[in-house]
């Protein structure tokens, strides 16, 4: 169980577009998912938590308007990169917890790779 | 002072030896601690988690947690090649709800 999947796992895209990204929990419900980026040879960096049914909670620094976060069911979020530019290219990683503990484990889906030409 | 510290390494181990990583942290009230594992190229992994002073295992791996001096370790038993890869410690911290602040993470190379 815990199985996360992401959609698509890589996209190239011209700048100025928007790109979606889906990430969906397989077997489990997740009332909570996080959205990460990374860039090469760093670490992880929270970008937002997305809570099912209300709006998502940005971290200091990161454009809400720009990163457009959508948890329409308890296996379903999407992120939204409108107007890309290449400085947006990064690896997309986004997480879940299944709430099966107290402990608040998360499980990630396998990343997205953009590049904004 | 950094809210999750890792030695970034790289820590090199023979194949067959025990690899030890550490992880500090500043939050006294912390409550469960993670270590994942992260390819090149690839997500994070879950290895395993701990919440209660003392040592956790499971299979190779032994994470070990102090919460009086705020440091938790993962010991890799019998190293392979194929554990080569970023260690991730992740302190689920007091008052941050389900969130997890991550270290930089520790390159483990394991030599043949």
């Amino acid at each position: 169980g815990a199985v996360v999947s992401q959609h698509p796992s890589w996209v190239i895209c011209k700048s100025g577009t928007s790109v979606k990204i889906e990430c969906r929990s397989l077997d489990f419900q997740a009332t909570t998912m996080f959205w990460y980026r990374q860039f090469p040879k760093q670490s992880l960096m929270l970008m937002a938590t997305s809570n099912e049914g209300s709006k998502a909670t940005y971290e200091q620094g990161v454009e809400k308007d720009k990163f457009l976060i959508n948890h329409a069911s308890l296996t379903l979020s999407t992120l939204t990169v409108t107007s890309a530019h290449p400085e947006d290219s990064s690896f997309y990683i986004c997480s879940a917890g299944t709430g099966r503990t107290s402990y608040n484990e998360q499980f990630f889906g396998p990343g997205t790779r953009l590049t904004v030409l | 002072q950094k809210e999750v510290e890792q030695n970034s390494g790289p820590l090199s181990v023979p194949e067959g030896a025990i690899a030890s990583l550490n992880c500090t942290y500043s939050d006294r009230g912390s409550q469960s601690f993670f270590w994942y594992r992260q390819y090149s190229g690839k997500s994070p992994e879950l290895i395993m988690f701990i919440y209660s002073n003392g040592d956790k295992e499971d299979g190779r791996f032994t994470a070990q947690l102090n919460k009086a001096s705020q440091y938790v370790s993962l010991l890799i038993r019998d190293s392979q090649p194929s554990d080569s890869a970023t260690y991730l410690c992740a302190v689920n911290m007091r008052g941050t709800a389900s969130k997890l602040t991550f270290g930089t993470g520790t390159r483990l190379q394991v030599t043949l």
